[in-house]
């Protein structure tokens, strides 16, 4: 089984910086099968990036994923309110599929 | 649009079982899988498994084999999951999660969309 060890667990910025979220894995993640949720109190994560890079529907350009291997890196450039929430890594390239421990974003 | 609605909330005492319910409407039910997810209170989300919607056929996660059980109805576009002999531990929100692109070569293992939910609460 692929452990996810997302860092850091809080992130705490200001409006308009740039978040850096961490997903490692354990062994290396097979063609970059890779994908970061966003999910907020009460609400079913909803996807944003699958296949380490590829942002999906409607999602914007100023969220962006990268990596391959163990690392993954999700980056979110001019933070805003609304990107408060924890962000989940998961991987799909073996099974089981498992999923990181989450990072909060907190805006100041 | 595609769209999964589950049912409500569940209080249940331990021993006892549950079955929960995803319908799915915008896309043709059987040309995608359907995956369960659990969150418990506080936690991050876990894999339980699948189950390949045209087939019935499903597929467990480790630990989750034995009294979780998958089905679906495609007359209804509907798939259920079933829990028996309940445990305090079993307590969470349990969703249902469409896999997100499918294709002649099967399905990918990443979710799109999910339900909204289904709290279970174990208690005595």
């Amino acid at each position: 089984e692929i452990v996810l060890t997302q860092s850091p667990g809080t992130l705490s910025l200001s409006p308009g910086e740039r978040a850096t979220l961490s997903c490692r894995a354990s062994q290396s993640v097979n063609s970059r099968s890779l994908v970061w949720y966003q999910q907020k109190p009460g609400q079913a994560p909803r996807v944003l990036i699958y296949g380490a890079s590829i942002r999906a529907t409607g999602i914007p350009d100023r969220i962006s994923g990268s990596g391959s291997g163990t690392d993954f890196t999700l980056s979110i450039s001019g933070l805003e309110p609304g990107d408060s929430a924890v962000y989940y890594c998961q991987q799909y390239g073996s099974s089981p599929l498992t999923f990181g421990g989450g990072t909060k974003v907190e805006i100041k | 649009q595609v769209q999964l609605v589950q049912s409500g909330s569940e209080l249940k005492k331990p021993g006892a079982s549950v079955k929960v319910s995803c319908e799915a409407s915008g896309y043709t039910f059987n040309k995608y899988a359907m995956h369960w997810v659990r969150q418990a209170p506080g936690n991050g989300p876990e894999w339980l498994g699948w189950i390949n919607t045209d087939t019935g056929k499903p597929r467990y996660a480790p630990g989750f084999t034995g009294r979780f059980v998958f089905s679906v109805d495609t007359s209804v576009s509907t798939a259920y999951l079933q829990i028996s002999s309940l445990k305090p531990d079993d307590t969470g929100v349990y969703y249902c999660a469409r896999a997100g692109h499918c294709s002649g070569a099967g399905c990918q293992g990443w979710f799109d969309p999910w339900g909204q939910g289904t709290p279970v609460t174990v208690s005595s």
